[in-house]
């Protein structure tokens, strides 16, 4: 069975600029989550969502992030303008519907010079 | 809401020692407890997790872990450590279709 995929694993910016990640969940997983991990803490849920539909979004900054998953499947999340605070590790994570585990890809690590 | 405490930020340990990582919660909710574990410049992997029946569960590489209600615990613990354990661990609660995560702690193997 194939994993949460992410890219790019890596991206450097400068601020102010836009940047965009890519998730691809495990199949027949409606449930997709958006969590920032900054160094040396915890991951911080941004945002959920089940199927196309937003679930949580209260811990997005919705003025610079936005995310979007259109057909249910894939999404995409953006940083538009980037600061130096948003560098961090991006993890996507899927599960089932109310399923209590979700299995984590392997991250985006962004920096933001 | 739910909280997650992880007492220790970082825990050094000899190789073959025994190790205790410790976990509090809170939550005003019945919830699920979790523990991941993440190897250098890797994602998030599930190592144990806690849903319901037996407070003791187990993992496949020797980790352990109990709940305990009444102190609203969760630590993590392994009676013998290896160089290959060094890593990173994260407590995990969740509650009402929330994951919430602990600051993580840093496991250290020295030989």
């Amino acid at each position: 069975e194939a994993g949460v995929a992410q890219s790019p694993r890596y991206k450097i910016i400068e601020k102010r600029q836009s940047v965009a990640f890519w998730c691809n969940p495990i199949s027949g997983h409606a449930t997709l989550y958006w969590y920032q991990q900054i160094l040396g803490q915890g991951p911080k849920l941004l945002i959920q969502f089940q199927n196309n539909g937003v679930v949580d979004d209260s811990q997005l900054p919705k003025d610079r992030f936005s995310a979007e998953r259109l057909k249910g499947v894939d999404s995409t999340l953006k940083i538009q303008p980037a600061k130096l605070e948003d560098s961090a590790v991006y993890l996507c994570a899927s599960s089932i519907p109310q399923g209590p585990r979700q299995y984590f890809g392997p991250g985006t690590r962004l920096t933001v010079l | 809401a739910q909280s997650v405490t992880q007492l220790d930020s970082q825990v050094p340990v000899f190789e073959e020692a025994p190790v205790e990582l410790r976990c509090n919660y809170s939550s005003s909710v019945s919830v699920y407890l979790f523990w991941y574990v993440q190897y250098p410049n890797q994602g998030l992997q599930l190592l144990l997790k806690y849903l319901s029946g037996s407070t003791l569960v187990e993992s496949i590489n020797g980790f352990e872990a109990e709940f305990n209600k009444s102190q609203t615990s969760f630590h993590l613990r392994k009676p013998s450590v290896h160089i290959s354990d060094t890593a990173e661990y994260f407590c995990a609660v969740m509650g009402a279709q929330k994951l919430v995560f602990g600051q993580g702690t840093r496991l250290t193997i020295n030989p």
